[in-house]
């Protein structure tokens, strides 16, 4: 089993949108989530993080862990053509450890 | 303010011959990282360095070396190529492993 699953869509919605992107992960050491969104040809920039279990909301943004299930979120809300990119996972134990990755949902948002 | 260079940027390799990807960080950072991305199948770990004198295997190793040379550089080494390891390679670093990681902008590898 890996040890963080993403689907890696596509997924297309129209502007205006609520974006629900979800990992499940297996390990329970992990207490920092990570999520890093990737536009086309670019390497990976951090979007936000949570500590343990929880919401946290950014802007149009909202992080959401539940450790009991091992499940991540990440809404986007009144989603914007802007918004279309790969959006990865990151789940990370903390201190130095490696840092690995999700499979990125591929979206796109049509004006 | 130049964050993580890699180089080259574009490769093509024939079977069977070597090649080492360049990364260098100007952030002082202590833990960098090889990332390997395949579409449809994200990043995956291929090498990473949490320290300066320390160098790890992550989920895909196989075919690949790793020299930390210093603080600021971290090579990766082809020793064989092989079409399987066509690929966008990423180079990150990040202050201590798992905090913000900061990426190059990749290298495009196509092993013909």
């Amino acid at each position: 089993q890996k040890e963080v699953e993403q689907d890696p869509g596509p997924l297309s919605v129209p502007e205006g949108a609520i974006v629900s992107l979800n990992c499940t992960y297996s390990n329970s050491a992990f207490q920092y989530f990570m999520w890093y969104r990737q536009y086309s040809r670019k390497g990976p920039e951090l979007l936000m993080y949570t500590y343990s279990s929880g919401n946290k909301e950014d802007g149009r943004f909202t992080a959401q862990v539940d450790k009991s299930s091992k499940y991540i979120s990440l809404f986007i809300r009144d989603s914007q053509p802007s918004d279309s990119a790969t959006y990865l996972c990151a789940p990370w134990e903390g201190g130095y450890n490696k840092l690995i990755f999700g499979a990125g949902t591929r979206l796109a948002v049509h004006p | 303010n130049a964050g993580v260079t890699q180089t080259p940027k574009f490769q093509v390799l024939k079977t069977g011959q070597s090649m080492t990807l360049q990364c260098a960080q100007d952030m002082n950072h202590n833990s960098m990282y090889w990332y390997r991305q395949d579409p449809g199948m994200g990043l995956r770990l291929i090498y990473y360095s949490a320290s300066e004198g320390t160098t790890d295997k992550g989920e895909v190793p196989n075919g690949y070396n790793v020299s930390r040379l210093n603080k600021r550089e971290f090579s990766l080494r082809l020793e064989s190529a092989a079409p399987s390891q066509t690929s966008v390679y990423f180079c990150a670093s990040s202050e201590a492993g798992g905090s913000e990681a900061f990426f190059g902008q990749g290298t495009r590898l196509t092993v013909v």
